[in-house]
């Protein structure tokens, strides 16, 4: 039972256009959540982090956002950059565990 | 500062055999552990540390094992190889006061035959 699901494999954009990935979850327990962008034969590398009593991060070009009734957090990119064109996960955490959806596939076309 | 080493890259193992792959940071961090990547999924965490001495078990820990003997190093143990373990194995740590910081090696991309 996935508890951290990204339910879009792939996305594309152009470039200078917005990039929304989102994610839900089912465990209320969660009490922090990351996003990582991983390359091929690479291993994950840290984008941005929310708490779960907060409702949105900024960091430079990325926020994410986070609706707890929901059990929904969304990361935006703006603007988008072919540089950004990788596997991006979502990861939701409690005590020592994080748990990972599937990832998204995000594809920035020049 | 190398961050989070893992070896070796790649690994072709025969049914049955048994193998260690290495994971090794220089952070001083408390916090290590090991997941597994299978194509379409996502990272699966399979054992933790929160320090030397102590380990747990994660999400699919069946057929590894893990022990911490130092703050430096967690190697991961595969006793006897199954097929069903090919996969990509990555180690991340992380200091134990913090929930986020989590740093990833690069893998070890294992196969078994």
């Amino acid at each position: 039972d996935q508890q951290v699901k990204q339910n879009s494999p792939s996305l594309s954009v152009q470039e200078g256009r917005i990039s929304i990935l989102n994610c839900d979850y089912t465990n209320s327990m969660f009490d922090y959540f990351l996003w990582y962008k991983k390359y091929p034969a690479e291993g994950p590398t840290f984008l941005i982090s929310i708490s779960s009593i907060k409702d949105k991060n900024e960091d430079g070009r990325f926020t994410v956002f986070l609706n707890k009734s929901a059990k929904h957090l969304s990361l935006h990119i703006v603007p988008s950059q072919p540089g950004d064109s990788a596997v991006y996960f979502c990861a939701a955490g409690s005590n020592y565990k994080l748990t990972f959806g599937k990832g998204t596939l995000l594809t920035v076309n020049p | 500062n190398a961050g989070v080493t893992q070896t070796p890259k790649f690994q072709v193992l025969k049914t049955g055999q048994s193998m260690t792959l290495q994971c090794a940071q220089d952070m001083n961090h408390e916090y290590m552990s090991w997941y597994r990547q299978d194509p379409g999924m996502g990272l699966r965490l399979i054992h933790y540390s929160v320090g030397a001495g102590i380990t747990d078990q994660g999400e699919v820990p069946n057929g590894y094992n893990v022990s911490r003997s130092t703050t430096e190093d967690f190697p991961l143990r595969l006793l006897s190889a199954a097929p069903s373990q090919t996969s990509v194995y990555f180690c991340a740590s992380k200091v134990t006061t913090s929930n986020y910081g989590y740093t990833f090696g690069s893998g070890t991309r294992l196969t078994v035959v």
